[in-house]
């Protein structure tokens, strides 16, 4: 079965940073682009950034550009989101997200659809 | 940036139902659109892509149209397990933005 699974709630302080897993299972990580995605209570959803685990290259959200850093084992077919410098503003859900059918050209990227989700993990940041 | 808003933003409705979401893209995107259907503490899942395609294992009642800046979701009859909210999502070239989404609820 095909699947995103992540790890689990953190809580944290502000100032603090924060590392969320991301484990492809029943497909090769490196196949696929993958995404982060977060959604502050009751809020809508946010893009924060792809990783090709292939190549290792990255695009963040300009949001987010000089905190997160996204990363890639793929001996163990995971993928990695840390978020630094953590305020109150960054307590959210957080999901990976694979995309199919990608290309890139002249340094933009086009997907056909984002189709699998992880779990979603919990983030709380609080003094 | 390419903004993406959704009209509405809340609807109520009763089961069997014709529900239509719209959704706008601030320019052309082509058919890169997404819908995704969420349901209170779960993540988002793909319904439809490419604008009108149906993804795998989604049921019929769904459709998508639209291309360019303007996209619609229907829901040809509403049944009991739809009572969620959609988001629409381009995913043409980053930032992959949502619409701010569209809850449906009971009537």
């Amino acid at each position: 079965q095909v699947q995103l699974v992540q790890s689990g709630a953190e809580v944290k302080k502000p100032g603090a940073s924060v590392k969320v897993s991301c484990k492809a299972s029943g497909y090769t990580l490196t196949g696929y682009y993958l995404h982060w995605v977060r959604q502050a209570p009751g809020d809508g959803l946010e893009w924060m950034g792809w990783l090709n685990p292939n190549s290792g290259d990255t695009k963040y959200a300009q949001n987010f550009e000089g905190r997160v850093t996204m990363t890639r084992d793929t001996s163990i077919n995971t993928a990695y989101m840390e978020l630094s410098r953590l305020t109150s503003d960054d307590t959210a859900l957080y999901y990976c997200a694979r995309s199919r059918g990608g290309y890139c050209t002249g340094g933009r990227c086009f997907f056909e659809a984002f189709d699998i989700w992880g779990q979603g993990t919990m983030v709380t940041v609080s003094s | 940036d390419i903004q993406m808003t959704q009209s509405p933003s809340s609807l109520s409705a009763s089961v069997g139902d014709r529900v239509t979401i719209t959704c706008r893209a601030s320019q052309n995107i082509g058919n890169y659109l997404n819908w995704h259907q969420q349901k209170p503490g779960r993540a988002p899942k793909l319904l439809i892509y490419s604008a009108s395609s149906l993804q795998s294992g989604v049921p019929s009642r769904f459709s998508g149209s639209g291309s360019g800046t303007d996209f619609t979701l229907t829901i040809s009859s509403l049944q009991p397990e739809d009572f969620a909210t959609y988001y629409c999502q381009r995913s043409s070239g980053a930032p992959f933005t949502f619409g701010p989404g569209t809850k449906v609820d009971i009537k």
